[in-house]
């Protein structure tokens, strides 16, 4: 597909499970960005990858939260020790490359729900 | 830090009117300014933006306009139809070390009554 890829959809998990939700983005992106939108509200901010620099994690809410993105491919966010206030739905964001950040627009994928009961 | 506020948070109009969506940023650094629909179940996607040299963008129905002294760009939706009805976020670019972050703002949900 030429567009953004998140897997899985849905993830329902149990208080203290850790999960993995992956991000594919369009062929050619170097910049990829991870945001978390709770119910009603607006998309937090979370890590963002560009190129092979380092990435700016400066939005992760805590030590449980981390991601990793092998070159200008596929990035997993990985979640530890999952609480009730990690409920939120996970949107995954891809920009191709460009001077003064390419054209500037965001591709968003559809987003992976994560219920933790 | 980036700070992004979006008013109002919920607006409602009738099919056919026009409506408006302001966002107002902190970052005088911040060059570039674009607003994004979000349609249930769906991501974001982006509708119209504009850069810090121009005052002004249209695009059909949707315009964007500009204000650098003020710290404050507003989406204007005209003739309004039921499938405008969305939440709408600003994003504006804050750049820092050669990074791009977009902060969204709260979001705006727009109903379009017919």
């Amino acid at each position: 597909g030429a567009g953004v890829s998140q897997s899985p959809s849905n993830k329902v998990t149990e208080k203290g499970k850790d999960v993995e939700l992956r991000c594919d983005p369009i062929s050619g992106h170097t910049a990829l960005y991870w945001y978390r939108q709770r119910l009603g509200q607006g998309l937090e901010f979370l890590i963002y990858f560009q190129g092979n620099s380092a990435p700016d994690k400066s939005g992760l809410p805590s030590d449980r939260f981390s991601a990793e993105r092998t070159g200008e491919s596929v990035s997993t966010l990985t979640i530890q020790r999952t609480q009730q206030e990690d409920s939120a739905v996970y949107l995954c964001a891809s920009s191709p490359p460009g001077l003064a950040g390419g054209t500037g627009e965001l591709f968003f994928g559809e987003g992976s729900r994560l219920t933790v009961l | 830090g980036e700070n992004v506020e979006q008013h109002p948070s919920t607006l409602s109009v009738q099919e056919g009117d026009s409506a408006v969506i302001k966002c107002t940023y902190s970052d005088s650094a911040s060059n570039y300014f674009p607003w994004y629909k979000q349609e249930l179940g769906k991501g974001p996607q982006l509708i119209i933006d504009i850069r810090s040299n121009v005052g002004e963008k249209k695009d059909q129905r949707i315009a964007v306009t500009l204000n650098k002294t003020a710290k404050h760009f507003s989406l204007h939706i005209t003739e309004t139809q039921p499938e405008d009805s969305a939440v709408y976020f600003c994003a504006p670019r804050w750049t820092t070390s050669g990074t791009y972050k977009y902060i969204f703002g709260t979001g705006t949900r727009l109903k379009v009554l017919a």
